[in-house]
């Protein structure tokens, strides 16, 4: 399948620092991408849907200005923890529709620790 | 919006034997129905989807079926080993147009362990 390339797999940062996460698909275009987070052994919560181009849109309770979200091409799409907490220390996974096909493909996650 | 819910959360069966996911979904709208695995600290993997316009769909030991009048959608593994053990997403979303397009919701998830 398809291949989506999620950077860094783990990071480990200060309390009130920033953090961004790199969501790149490989092999396609995606012209729409979608931001996750997850906590332990709970489903995934979709936090944006970032499309290229354009500005993310957020769901409800996700507050836009802590995470930061740009999708500056059709491979690259990028999250940005700002002034990180503890609280927000989880596992964060993108997923890219391919486009003109819609399948959608998940990144390998990363884990955000702040400390 | 979307709601899913994914049956039985927790499933064990021995090697061999065959194991059935259902999940149900609310939205009409939905049109495309994946199913992800995940293995422990790891990124969802798609295993196989399918969309509205197709019953059923096989892959190897894998296969999904879709009921549109009911709202359901089923994995099916057969023959199951050990390394089929994981946690299984089933997912519905829109795919074609309108502004969730891609959007996915997803189900609860189920830990499916296989026993050698």
């Amino acid at each position: 399948g398809a291949v989506v390339s999620q950077h860094p797999s783990r990071v480990i940062c200060k309390s009130g620092t920033s953090v961004k996460i790199e969501c790149r698909s490989l092999d396609f275009q995606a012209t729409t991408m979608f931001w996750y987070r997850q906590f332990p052994k709970q489903s995934l919560m979709l936090m944006a849907t970032s499309n290229e181009g354009s500005k993310a849109t957020y769901e409800q309770g996700v507050e836009k200005d802590k995470f930061l979200i740009n999708h500056a091409s059709l491979t690259l799409s990028t999250l940005t923890v700002t002034s990180a907490h503890p609280e927000d220390s989880s596992f964060y996974i993108c997923s890219a529709r391919v486009r003109g096909i819609g399948t959608i493909y998940f990144g390998e996650g990363s884990w955000l620790t702040v400390v | 919006g979307e709601n899913v819910e994914q049956h039985p959360s927790t499933l064990s069966v021995q090697e061999g034997d065959s194991a059935v996911i259902k999940c149900t979904y609310s939205d009409s709208a939905s049109n495309y129905f994946p199913w992800y695995k995940q293995e422990l600290g790891k990124g969802p993997q798609l295993i196989i989807d399918i969309r509205s316009n197709v019953g059923e769909k096989k892959d190897q030991r894998i296969a999904v079926t879709l009921n549109k009048t009911a709202k359901h959608f089923s994995l099916h593994i057969t023959e199951t080993q050990p390394e089929d053990s994981a946690v299984y997403f089933c997912a519905a979303g829109p795919n074609a147009g309108g502004t969730s397009y891609g959007k996915l919701t997803f189900g609860q998830g189920t830990i499916l362990t296989v026993h050698p």
